[in-house]
């Protein structure tokens, strides 16, 4: 079965420049998370998706990133302009999970590390 | 707001022996999950195994199995026969389980670096 897959793997920028990263879930997977993990330290949760609707998103940044799920399958995220302390890996995370069920498993992608000069 | 405690930023083991990483957590929250996952240097998080806050015996998967203290607020995982392949980082991740905000964010400790020697 096909993982969550995500591009780039690696992605270097100088500061105040854009970048976007790309998502594509396990296939019929309802709900899609972007995960923050800077080094040293666990993920944080950026944003959650449930299909093509916002679930959470009180910690992303909104004045800097964004983040959409055209459809409810892919989605990207999106950084404008970047600083400095945006270097981290972004993860992508999916599960089966809809409202009502109970809680199934997340299943992450391989990330993106992003390197913020 | 819930938070997640490692008090422990490396471990080491030697191969075939057991090690043990602690996780401390603090939620007033009555029902809710617990989980250990496994970054290997690929990045990508596995799961290692899950426990219900409402299930009192403690949850195995094969050579990995934890002591949940739910009074104590603690979930610690231990390994046994430690094998070259468990060498990661592991952290413990905490998911409340109520469906009304339909918010299911992970929330991360920062992480055990284990070693595993031959």
């Amino acid at each position: 079965e096909a993982g969550v897959a995500q591009s780039p793997r690696y992605k270097i920028i100088e500061k105040r420049q854009s970048v976007a990263f790309w998502c594509n879930p396990i296939s019929g997977h309802a709900t899609l998370y972007w995960y923050q993990q800077i080094l040293g330290q666990g993920p944080k949760l950026l944003i959650q998706f449930q299909n093509n609707g916002v679930v959470d998103d009180s910690q992303l940044p909104k004045d800097r990133f964004s983040a959409e799920r055209l459809k409810g399958v892919d989605s990207t995220l999106k950084i404008q302009p970047a600083k400095l302390e945006d270097s981290a890996v972004y993860l992508c995370a999916s599960s089966l999970t809809d409202r009502g069920m109970v809680s199934s498993k997340a299943f992450f992608g391989q990330g993106t590390r992003l390197t913020v000069v | 707001a819930q938070t997640v405690t490692q008090s422990q930023p490396e471990m080491s083991v030697q191969e075939a022996e057991t090690v043990t990483l602690s996780c401390t957590y603090d939620t007033s929250e009555s029902d809710y999950y617990l989980f250990w996952y496994k970054q290997p240097p690929s990045r990508q998080m596995i799961l290692v195994i899950r426990q219900e806050a409402y299930k009192q015996q403690n949850a195995t998967e094969n050579r990995f199995s934890v002591n949940f203290q739910k009074a104590a607020k603690s979930f610690s995982l231990k390994i046994s026969d430690s094998q070259l392949g468990d060498a990661a980082m592991y952290f413990c991740a905490y998911r409340s389980a109520s469906l009304t905000s339909g918010s299911e964010k992970l929330v991360f400790g920062k992480g055990t670096k284990l070693t595993v020697n031959p």
